[in-house]
């Protein structure tokens, strides 16, 4: 059904292991979320892109990192840093970098092995 | 400091029952509220926002800004209600969203 694509759709991360997050957007939106979602927490924010080239932390940066090289594309990697990476990882676009509704992906569950 | 309170996690109701999932909010300023669902095997998706005033599957939600809230009812509860409600807020120049921690709601037959 398009919009909004995650891949993979599960993930295993090893000991000391970096992974990377894949997300995809064909709705020509500018602006793309981090969101991590953890049982009994709610979603809290890793990072965000309002612009191509541009993006900044969000309230749980710390072993995560980010690029926008393309306007479609918002890869999340999971660095070795994160000692707690086991989540459902949410990403999700708005037209523009205002209030607006956010569209959201599938999600990957990453799990430690 | 912007915080968004769901005091329950699960709210289990009978079919035809009415529905009052609660939302408190703390914000400084004018926040843009929001609530997001997520039914099973389904993506998270928007149910309502505040400034739209709509009812979206006989789902309404007012903004009380002297109490800070913004609960979200229904009048007489369907099973294919039963989903995970997230209450979120918005403010400032940028979209970043902080939700609640969420609300299971069931609807038993």
């Amino acid at each position: 059904d398009g919009g909004i694509t995650q891949s993979p759709k599960y993930l295993f991360r090893k000991e000391g292991q970096n992974v990377t997050l894949s997300c995809e957007q064909n709705l020509n939106h500018d602006a793309m979320y981090w969101y991590r979602q953890d049982p009994g927490q709610g979603l809290r924010l890793i990072y965000y892109s309002q612009i191509v080239n541009d993006f900044q932390k969000g309230d749980i940066a710390e072993g995560y990192s980010v690029s926008r090289e393309k306007k479609e594309s918002f890869p999340l990697t999971v660095t070795s840093a994160q000692k707690n990476p086991t989540a459902f990882y949410l990403c999700a676009s708005t037209p523009g970098a205002g209030v607006e509704t956010q569209y959201f992906g599938p999600g990957t569950r990453l799990l430690v092995l | 400091a912007q915080r968004v309170t769901q005091p329950e996690k699960l709210l289990s109701v009978f079919k035809g029952a009415p529905v009052e999932l609660k939302c408190n909010y703390s914000y400084s300023g004018s926040p843009e509220l929001f609530w997001y669902v997520q039914y099973s095997r389904q993506r998270l998706q928007l149910l309502l926002r505040h400034i739209s005033r709509e009812s979206i599957k006989g789902f309404t939600a007012d903004l009380n800004k002297g109490e800070t809230s913004f609960h979200l009812k229904k009048p007489f509860a369907q099973e294919e209600d039963s989903a995970m409600y997230y209450c979120a807020l918005s403010g400032g120049a940028t979209n970043k969203l902080i939700f609640g921690t969420g609300t299971l709601l069931a609807v038993q037959p």
